[in-house]
């Protein structure tokens, strides 16, 4: 299957820990996605990121999360100090390129539990 | 802001049915319209897109409606099956943002 990796699939933390989660676009895909999904309702856009570079940081909250995209590896998405408030589905999805109306292809999405 | 939503949270299809999700947006700028199909603990799958410059498109039992003077855009599913049950996402791409804005979603319920 050479879909869009997240791992964890889920991940438990306590309050004021650090969250990181991992993103492995499709193959021949350079550009990367995150969403934030709360139950019952639709993802909300949080970051769009290319090799090294952050071109959409918009949804984005300012402070305790941040997200790369190196130039070998995984796309990171990583929260500190976790909140309660955190407790959500978190999708990564990627697409071939920079051109828009292409459709983005999502993974099966970290589910992250704060205790 | 704008956004993008739907009528109806949850459809009750009978199978073998023919299915229709509706979905209306605000922004006139957008331009490209995708629908997702997210089943239990999985994340979206892609099912059939549609530009602005368009009206209609089929797909495999699939075809979306675009109707850019009301900003409605429907997914039509013929004979509906119980594979096809799960929560029916449209999302757009939101002005020159490669970003996609998603509607609440509607629940397919397909009943035997």
């Amino acid at each position: 299957n050479a879909g869009v990796m997240q791992n964890p699939r889920h991940l438990v933390r306590r309050r004021g820990q650090e969250a990181r989660l991992r993103c492995s676009p499709m193959k021949g895909h350079s550009h990367v996605y995150w969403y934030r999904q709360l139950p019952e309702e639709g993802l909300k856009f949080m970051v769009y990121l290319q090799k090294e570079n952050i071109i959409d940081e918009s949804g984005m909250p300012k402070e305790r999360f941040s997200a790369e995209f190196p130039k070998e590896g995984p796309s990171i998405l990583r929260i500190q100090q976790v909140v309660r408030g955190d407790s959500a589905a978190y999708f990564c999805a990627s697409s071939p390129g920079g051109v828009r109306n292409q459709p983005q292809h999502f993974g099966d999405g970290t589910r992250l539990s704060i205790l | 802001g704008e956004s993008v939503g739907l009528h109806l949270p949850t459809l009750s299809v009978q199978e073998g049915d023919n299915s229709i999700i509706n979905c209306a947006y605000s922004n006139s700028a957008s331009d490209y319209f995708i629908w997702y199909k997210q089943e239990s603990g999985k994340g979206p799958q892609f099912i059939i897109d549609i530009r602005s410059n368009m009206d209609k498109r089929q797909g495999q039992r699939v075809t979306v409606l675009l109707n850019k003077t009301v900003k409605h855009l429907s997914l039509q599913i013929a004979a509906t099956q119980p594979g096809d049950s799960a929560v029916y996402f449209c999302a757009e791409n939101t002005g020159t943002a490669s970003k996609l804005t998603f509607g609440t979603g509607t629940r397919l319920q397909v009943t035997l």
